[in-house]
């Protein structure tokens, strides 16, 4: 079955570490997306990326880097500037990156927990 | 960004009806209107989504009004399955790239 992939599922690091989350999708998307959520919040934009090799900051992309090497995957590295890194972090793609049409599929996210 | 406006919390029983307000007053007519929803602890599910005519799917209706600033999710007969946070969002296209922002949604709560 077609679908996107993240793990893992539950993550615990200190403080001052950087953390890299994965994403992988088998749906042959060309978009891809990271969004954070907080408990009992809605979906925050941290990064996308429309293209391989191409990614653009969202609205709270600051302590977090991605890259874009293939089209499969789109990791997201939470780095130690990043000052509440504790959240939900969900993943998510879609065809047609330039049209409203094109709805997101989303993967089951990861719960990051920092100390 | 063109926002959208949601209830808190809805409740229904099952077997019932239900209808799941959103109003988006500054839509511009390019936007789509997406409907998501989003069980404790998963990623959200993509429920439906319209332009200007009336959506049916599988999973539910999406009634838009005439001057697309409202719309309205139909769920035609409530499970306990159904409960969870509805999201409705614009889907827009800016600067040649098209994301989603969300609100916090409508938990809707299903009664036996």
């Amino acid at each position: 079955d077609g679908g996107i992939t993240q793990s893992p599922k539950y993550l615990f690091r200190k403080e001052g570490q950087n953390v890299t989350l994965s994403c992988e999708q088998n749906l042959n998307h060309d978009a891809m997306y990271w969004y954070r959520q907080d408990p009992g919040q809605g979906l925050r934009l941290i990064y996308y990326s429309q293209i391989v090799n191409d990614f653009q900051k969202g609205d709270i992309a600051e302590g977090y880097s991605v890259s874009r090497e293939k089209k499969e995957s789109f990791p997201l590295t939470v780095t130690s500037a990043q000052k509440n890194p504790t959240a939900f972090y969900l993943c998510a793609s879609s065809h047609r990156p330039l049209q409203g049409s094109s709805p997101l599929h989303f993967g089951n996210g990861t719960r990051l927990t920092v100390t | 960004d063109a926002k959208t406006t949601q209830p808190n919390s809805m409740e229904s029983n099952e077997e019932e009806p239900v209808h799941l307000p959103c109003n988006h007053s500054t839509i511009s007519g390019t936007d789509y209107i997406h409907w998501y929803r989003q069980l404790p602890s998963q990623g959200p599910e993509y429920v439906i989504h319209g332009l200007t005519s009336n959506v049916n799917n599988r999973m539910a209706s999406l009634a838009i009004a005439e001057d697309r600033k409202s719309s309205t999710l139909i769920l035609h007969r409530a499970t306990l399955r159904d409960a969870a946070v509805y999201y409705c969002i614009l889907r827009e296209v800016n600067s040649g790239y098209s994301t989603l922002t969300f609100g916090k949604g409508t938990m809707l709560l299903v009664s036996p």
